[in-house]
């Protein structure tokens, strides 16, 4: 079974506007990571936004935000105000077993957003 | 500051060559991870360096991968022979710490095998 579920391989947005970008997770571990990463046309996977499983508050980095939902295992990136420059390949990833346990990241398929003018 | 680099971008060789991928890492990061992603599909880990030991190598796929990490510094993944399946694009990523949203990647090693 996949661990990271990604429903939406495509997705359109206007410039301007909000997008949200779906992700759900399994893991029966009480402590875990959860991750997002962007993939522009040149290549390189860039770091967006992490949150903790025993974080509170939803994780937050300028216009991201992390729409953290613990009961429901979902981790939906939020996008706001989308640029063009935000059109690229979106991947969700899982860290499970933080305490003393692997550090390699599961990944989902990605998503990827086309922003248009 | 110089990020992580890979050489080459895109390598197309037969089925049955060898074909060696290179990755830099930044420069002082201990760790270097080598990643997989086949068209359509997950990202998936090969495995962890730590310095020039190899920490986890659960995510090769078989005996014809073989990593190497010599004086701790760039790190080379070696495919030999290829097979059509081993197509995909090879990413690699660094991090000072252990800690994987640390972790910095590279533009990844397009590699298709006809």
């Amino acid at each position: 079974a996949q661990k990271i579920t990604q429903t939406q391989p495509g997705m359109f947005v206007q410039e301007k506007e909000a997008v949200t970008l779906d992700c759900t997770y399994d893991t029966s571990d009480q402590s875990y990571g959860l991750f997002w990463y962007k993939q522009p046309s040149s290549g390189e996977m860039i770091f967006l936004i992490y949150q903790g499983s025993y974080d509170e508050q939803n994780a937050t980095e300028g216009r991201y935000s992390l729409n953290f939902q613990k009961a429901r295992k979902s981790a939906n990136l939020v996008i706001s105000a989308s640029q063009l420059g935000d059109s690229a390949m979106y991947f969700c990833a899982m860290r499970e077993g933080m305490a003393g346990g692997s550090y390699i990241p599961t990944f989902g398929r990605g998503t990827s957003l086309i922003v248009h003018p | 500051e110089a990020g992580v680099t890979q050489f080459p971008s895109h390598s197309v060789i037969e089925k049955g060559q060898t074909v060696t991928l290179r990755c830099d890492p930044i420069s002082g990061h201990d760790n270097l991870y080598w990643y997989r992603r086949v068209m359509g599909k997950e990202i998936k880990f090969l495995l962890h360096f730590v310095k020039e030991s190899k920490q986890d190598e659960s995510g090769m796929p078989n005996n014809r991968f073989l990593a190497e990490r010599t004086g701790g510094t760039y790190s080379t993944l070696k495919v030999q022979p290829a097979e059509l399946e081993d197509s995909g694009v090879y990413f690699c990523a660094s991090s000072q710490g252990g800690t994987v949203y640390e972790q910095y990647f590279g533009p990844g090693t397009r590699l298709t095998v006809t």
